[in-house]
């Protein structure tokens, strides 16, 4: 079985342009939650969707938005890209039922120049 | 959200147990207590997973007392390859996720 895939794995941007980042969770995962993390710090929680609801919003600007789609896959749009928007963008899934765990993929490493 | 404390870093040896413990004294009451470990430019792996008394697994126990106001991870026979950075979280574990700083763990030769 397929783990949590995101693509791409490496992204080099101009500051002001926009980004869009994929996801494909586990098969039979409805939950998709994004996190970002810079270097040296935990992950920091940005969008959780679930059945393409969004169910949680972390304290991001709203240069960053989400969705996510019926066949449960989910990208991540940020805009207008800032320096400090460089981080590793993670992905992760789970069932999104009673306390079951999230998978995480392996990350997409944004870099804006 | 509950937060949690753990320690920085720590340091091992090869064939040692590593033992890491957790503070988070508000825990909600269903709230569950989930390890995660994570490699430089990975993404953090599902360790394991519990609400009270004693969760083993094949890489590791957790062990939560009564009170459920801290946890330990017990990390037996380290190797090499389990130097990691290793996260606890508290909450509901297929929801928001809040990460600490984690606690950086050396295993030496």
């Amino acid at each position: 079985d397929a783990g949590v895939t995101q693509s791409p794995t490496h992204l080099i941007k101009t500051r002001g342009q926009q980004v869009t980042l994929r996801c494909s969770p586990i098969s039979g995962h409805k939950s998709v939650s994004w996190y970002q993390q810079v270097l040296g710090q935990g992950p920091q929680f940005i969008f959780q969707y679930y059945e393409k609801e969004e169910r949680g919003r972390g304290n991001f600007p709203d240069r960053f938005s989400a969705r996510q789609f019926p066949n449960y896959s989910s990208e991540l749009n940020v805009n207008a890209l800032l320096l400090g928007d460089s981080a590793l963008y993670l992905c992760a899934s789970s069932s999104g039922q009673g306390n079951a765990e999230a998978f995480f993929g392996q990350g997409t490493r944004l870099t804006v120049v | 959200l509950a937060k949690t404390t753990q320690p920085i870093s720590m340091d091992s040896y090869e064939g040692q147990e590593v033992n890491i413990t957790c503070s988070h004294n508000n825990i909600a009451t269903n709230d569950y207590i989930t390890w995660y470990q994570q490699f430089p430019s990975q993404g953090p792996r599902f360790i394991i997973q519990g609400y009270k008394t004693k969760v083993t697994n094949e890489v590791a126990s957790l062990f939560i007392p009564a009170d459920r106001k801290s946890s330990t991870l017990s990390l037996p026979r380290v190797s090499l390859s389990d130097t990691a950075v290793y996260y606890c979280l508290v909450g509901d574990p297929g929801n928001k996720l809040t990460f600490g700083g984690g606690t950086r763990v050396l295993v030496k030769p």
